[in-house]
């Protein structure tokens, strides 16, 4: 039992760049979300999902794109990275109304 | 607007004592409470919580209390241990919202030998 998982864990990209952040559950949990950490603001909502096809904004979506085909997975695609958005991100997920289980994190970097 | 703050970004507890974490809100609609931990390099971990219908949680050695007439939580931790180290993520949540988390910006604890 992996728990939650997410890929890479260490990323540098150029701005302008496109990438995809990989996260995936293996506890058949249908909400899933994405933050991001920054010092000093804590943990920030950027996306989630209730469920396979369904997605909705957080607090920080702009420069974000998500999308969940299965359950168990719900990749985070940036479509032309700023230097804003170097943090660290985390995936999470839980069952309905249940706590949230969250991944190791991703350290992004953009230069 | 940060409806959730957590005022001291650093404490220091010697080993054996009690630590008190606070954190406060100004969203009235949160109706539940948690408070995760979080090591270097390492994603949170869930700690304890506490529904908005109580005012106190007990989990071993760790305790939340909820005073909602304050709109404060404090998170006890007796008796403190060098391995509870860490930054405490103070989050709230309310009925309605799909389980989205509402975060504090964190209270880096160390405890002293």
């Amino acid at each position: 039992n992996a728990g939650v998982t997410q890929t890479p864990k260490f990323q540098v990209l150029k701005t302008g760049q496109s990438m995809t952040l990989q996260c995936a559950q293996d506890m058949n949990h249908e909400y899933m979300s994405w933050y991001r950490q920054d010092p000093g603001m804590g943990l920030r909502l950027i996306h989630y999902s209730v469920g396979a096809g369904i997605t909705d904004q957080g607090e920080v979506p702009n420069g974000y794109n998500v999308s969940r085909s299965t359950t168990e997975d719900f990749p985070l695609r940036l479509l032309s990275a700023a230097p804003s958005q170097t943090s660290v991100y985390f995936c999470a997920s839980s069952s309905a109304g249940g706590t949230q289980y969250f991944g190791p994190g991703t350290r992004l970097t953009v230069l | 607007d940060q409806q959730v703050k957590q005022n001291s970004p650093s404490l220091s507890v010697q080993e054996g004592r009690i630590s008190i974490l606070n954190c406060d809100y100004t969203n009235s609609m949160f109706d539940y409470f948690l408070w995760y931990k979080k090591y270097p390099a390492e994603g949170p971990t869930f700690l304890i919580s506490i529904s908005s219908i109580k005012d106190k949680n007990e989990d071993g050695r760790f305790t939340v209390f909820l005073n909602k007439s304050a709109k404060h939580l404090s998170l006890h931790i007796v008796p403190s241990q060098p391995g509870d180290s860490a930054v405490y993520f103070c989050a709230a949540r309310f009925e309605g919202g799909g389980n989205k988390l509402t975060f504090g910006t964190g209270t880096q604890l160390k405890v002293e030998l």
